[in-house]
């Protein structure tokens, strides 16, 4: 069965510091690797994904994240925060190979706290 | 507005009663899924649509849940005989095909509150 473990329930970090929100999966196969965020009374926004080829993926606001295949990572990392990237960050899933399976399967979530 | 639509936002009902809540995906997706979301969690998968077909359903969708995709466009998804256990927010994604890698784009979300 395919997981996602995102281990720190939490992460602050101060204004103009590099934050890192990490994210292990567990999926037979390769994978297609996707970061959401969510913003109090907002649906998810697509940030980044990875699918093949070059393992740093640059997204959107500034974040990168880093695909791991040997440690089955994708820490999502920008190198400077900005209060407004305070949110719930979601790293997602979906195996590759069997075109019928679409669905995502998403870690428990990171929220975020970037301190002024 | 070309994103995800969902409606209602908000749904309050009592225990016991139907519920039925619509997604208007963006134009042209041709796939639709809905998740469900509570408190502290990521979103779970419920189904997936092909247009009209629906190919996919996970074990968290009861028989109390269906979902259709009449015409390849809007969808809804109907809860009835709603328990506690329901209240969640119900969100709905779309995403162009054939390609599995595409991104699917979220709605905002109705969020059921079952007393």
């Amino acid at each position: 069965a395919q997981s996602v473990a995102q281990p720190e329930d939490q992460v602050n970090v101060a204004e103009g510091n590099p934050l890192t929100v990490k994210c292990t999966y567990s999926v037979s196969g390769n994978p297609y690797l996707f970061w959401y965020v969510q913003y109090p009374n907002r649906g998810l926004q697509f940030l980044l994904k990875y699918i093949t080829g070059d393992n740093l993926v640059k997204g959107s606001y500034g974040f990168e994240a880093e695909f791991n295949k040997s440690q089955t990572s994708f820490h999502l990392k920008k190198p400077s925060a900005l209060v407004s990237d305070s949110a719930l960050y979601f790293c997602a899933v979906r195996p590759k190979g069997n075109t019928g399976f679409q669905k995502l399967v998403f870690g428990t979530g990171t929220r975020l706290l970037v301190s002024p | 507005d070309t994103g995800v639509s969902q409606n209602p936002r908000h749904k309050i009902t009592k225990r016991g009663q139907n519920v039925t809540f619509r997604c208007d995906p963006i134009s042209e997706h041709n796939r639709l899924y809905w998740y469900r979301q509570t408190l502290g969690q990521g979103p779970e998968f419920l189904t997936y649509f092909q247009n009209e077909a629906q190919l996919e359903k996970s074990r968290l969708l009861s028989d109390r849940f269906s979902a259709e995709r009449p015409k390849g466009s809007f969808s809804t998804l109907e809860i009835q005989r709603t328990e506690q256990g329901d209240s969640a927010m119900y969100l709905c994604a779309s995403s162009s095909g054939p390609r599995q890698n595409t991104e699917a784009f979220f709605g905002q979300g109705t969020r059921l509150t079952v007393v």
